[in-house]
């Protein structure tokens, strides 16, 4: 069965304060790993996909990377405006495009 | 472009009363998805369609049907609503089965069953 873990649960930074967000994924062939951002009430937003280790992908102020058993979400100089609830997910070989998502990890960003 | 548009938008139930979702996109997609998202629970998939004509169980199906009779429209049914039906329905799409796709979204669909 695969399994997605995101932590931290929830995440409180001040503005310009760099962190990361980790995603850490069980899956038997990995097709892709997927980060969205959920602003509240609204449906999830794309931001990224990962295939393989060692690829990285950057968004403005958004770095995600993958390793062969976990992924991070570097958020540099955050503002309030990256205050959000990001979402791992991931997609296995073979599967119907069915994405297991993780719980998320709820960001705010004070100024 | 519309994207994916999902109604109503906000529904209060009693407990044995029917509805239905209806999810509507205007992108072609073929693949297209029903989730619930639970406080705690993450984003689970209910059921989903790889084509016009078909639909399939995903994670948590029990308690709910599905229909996909045009290729732009996925319908989910609560045939007896129940209190742990009490959700937010999100309704995905994506083009087809290839990892370079991506699901869009819709705004989703707050149903509550008191």
């Amino acid at each position: 069965e695969d399994q997605v873990t995101q932590s931290p649960e929830a995440l409180r930074l001040q503005e310009g304060e760099s962190s990361s967000l980790n995603c850490s994924y069980t899956v038997s062939g990995l097709r892709g790993l997927f980060w969205y951002r959920q602003d509240p009430g609204k449906g999830p937003e794309f931001l990224f996909t990962l295939y393989s280790a060692g690829e990285e992908k950057e968004k403005e102020r958004l770095k995600a990377t993958l390793t062969k058993k976990e992924s991070f979400l570097h958020i540099t100089a955050p503002k309030p405006e990256d205050s959000a609830t990001y979402l791992c997910a991931v997609l296995r070989k073979g599967s119907n495009y069915k994405l297991t998502f993780g719980k998320g990890t709820l960001l705010t960003v004070n100024p | 472009n519309a994207g994916v548009t999902q109604t109503p938008k906000f529904r209060v139930l009693k407990t044995g009363q029917s509805m239905t979702l209806l999810c509507a996109q205007d992108m072609n997609h073929e693949y297209m998805y029903w989730y619930r998202q639970d406080p705690g629970m993450g984003l689970r998939l209910i059921h989903y369609s790889v084509g016009e004509g078909t639909t399939a169980k995903g994670e948590v199906p029990d308690g709910y049907n599905v229909s996909r009779l045009k290729k732009q429209n996925f319908l989910l049914g609560l045939e007896s609503a129940a209190p742990s039906q009490t959700s937010v329905y999100f309704c995905a799409s994506t083009k087809s089965g290839t990892g370079a796709n991506v699901l869009t979204f819709g705004a989703g669909s707050r149903l509550t069953v008191l």
